[in-house]
């Protein structure tokens, strides 16, 4: 069964630590996303990458930032976690054409 | 960016057909519908996609207009386990660009 697993699925942080998120993928896809979710605004992109080392802004980059330096793992980083960053963050990979498949979320909640 | 518009909510009996209806009027003409559903608490799974002909997998049918601007989504036999949130979403996919644009979904609930 193909999978993206994230590394956790619940996360407590305090203001201002630095936060790493996990994600692999099995499928050998090139592309990876990670998403952010929250009530009443749906799901927002935050970075993807479409190949090792290489990554593109999505719609809310700011105070994020991501890593890719093998094909299967993507990490998103929280350089200075602060409490509007409390969020469930979803990691999805995909091939340039055809459906996404999600990891089950790590929700983050930052104290 | 194509935007998608959904019911918020529907209910349907178990072993009926559901038909989940979605306007995406701003489409492109090479931007793909794709369907997911999101029980809670778990991440959006991959239900099914098109672009302008019909699609049928195992687990639903989309039934797409002719000039793209609806679709339909069909769960043939509808399940208790089919309760859950059904997203309708355009895939941007350009230069420097790739994203799915979710809505806030249909609320399905399946009933005895």
């Amino acid at each position: 069964d193909v999978k993206v697993t994230q590394s956790s699925r619940y996360l407590v942080k305090r203001t201002g630590e630095k936060v790493f998120l996990e994600c692999v993928q099995d499928m050998d896809h090139e592309n990876m996303f990670w998403y952010r979710q929250d009530p009443g605004l749906g799901l927002r992109l935050i970075y993807f990458s479409y190949d090792v080392k290489m990554k593109e802004k999505g719609d809310i980059p700011e105070g994020y930032s991501v890593s890719r330096e093998k094909k299967e793992r993507f990490s998103l980083i929280l350089e200075s976690a602060s409490t509007n960053q409390t969020s469930m963050y979803l990691c999805a990979s995909s091939f340039p054409v055809g459906g996404y498949t999600f990891g089950s979320g790590t929700r983050l909640t930052v104290v | 960016d194509a935007k998608t518009t959904q019911p918020t909510s529907m209910d349907c009996a178990e072993g009926r057909a559901a038909n989940l209806p979605c306007n995406h009027s701003t489409i492109s003409g090479n931007e793909y519908v794709y369907w997911y559903r999101q029980i809670h608490s778990q991440g959006p799974q991959y239900i099914i996609h098109g672009l302008k002909n019909n699609e049928t997998n195992e687990m639903a049918s989309l039934i797409i207009t002719e000039d793209r601007k609806s679709s339909t989504l069909i769960l043939p036999h509808a399940t208790l386990r089919d309760t859950a949130v059904y997203y309708c979403i355009v895939r941007v996919a350009r230069q420097n660009t790739d994203k799915l644009i979710f809505g806030t979904g249909t609320r399905l609930q399946v009933f005895p």
